[in-house]
């Protein structure tokens, strides 16, 4: 399993940019790199993905490195609301088709005003 | 709307009365999933399961019973509960393509065995 390492904490003003890095220096080539976020006690909630290219959504831009050894999850414009803990995930493959996601510790992001 | 609905939300019970917590989802999805969330051990999935009338063992599957008649319900059972199973629970679920498709998650319930 491609491990990740994420900071446990980090802050933000509102209104500015969110950096979330993420480590997974383990990754496999055909192994995607999620990102959910958890707002206290809800269920989790898909932000973005990716294998190799940037991508961006309405929510999120993610930058993975040529290497694919790391990642950084970016919030453009960080609200009160954005506070949760978020959680960089490799898509594990069990090889019969289905994949666990496997929820590590995450980084608890706080935006204060 | 696309949604995973759970119920109840909320349930307070004791030592082995036998519940079911309830996942519906409307989004014609295949696979669906239970996962139990404690504090310092974060999500751990319970079962899964890739269509009708297939369901897997996760993590943690002890104490806990699923089934998987219609596409769109994937109930979670506890026969004989106990208060090491208080805990947050989810239901999920995924289109096929698992790999990159992302999961679903429902509103979560709470559960708290006495």
């Amino acid at each position: 399993d491609a491990k990740t390492t994420q900071p446990p904490s980090m802050d933000c003003a509102e209104g500015r940019a969110a950096n979330l890095p993420c480590n997974h220096s383990t990754i496999s080539g055909n192994e995607y790199v999620y990102w959910y976020r958890q707002i206290h006690s809800q269920g989790p909630q898909y932000i973005i993905h990716g294998l190799k290219n940037n991508e961006t959504n309405e929510m999120a831009s993610l930058i993975i490195t040529e290497d694919r050894k790391s990642s950084t999850l970016i919030l453009p414009h960080a609200t009160l609301r954005d506070t949760a803990v978020y959680y960089c995930i490799v898509r594990v493959d069990a090889g019969s088709g289905y994949s666990t996601l496997t929820f590590g510790k995450g980084t608890m992001l706080l935006v204060s005003p | 709307e696309a949604q995973v609905t759970q119920n109840p939300r909320y349930l307070i019970t004791v030592t082995g009365k036998k519940l079911t917590v309830t996942c519906s989802q409307n989004m014609n999805h295949e696979y669906m999933s239970w996962y139990r969330q404690d504090p310092g051990l974060g999500l751990r999935q319970i079962y899964y399961s890739m269509n009708v009338e297939v369901t897997d063992k996760g993590d943690v599957p002890e104490g806990y019973k699923v089934s998987r008649k219609e596409k769109r319900n994937f109930p979670l059972i506890l026969e004989s509960p106990s208060p090491n199973q208080t805990s947050l629970y989810f239901c999920a679920s995924s289109s096929r393509g698992w790999s990159n498709q992302p999961q679903h998650f429902g509103d979560g319930t709470r559960l708290s065995i006495l």
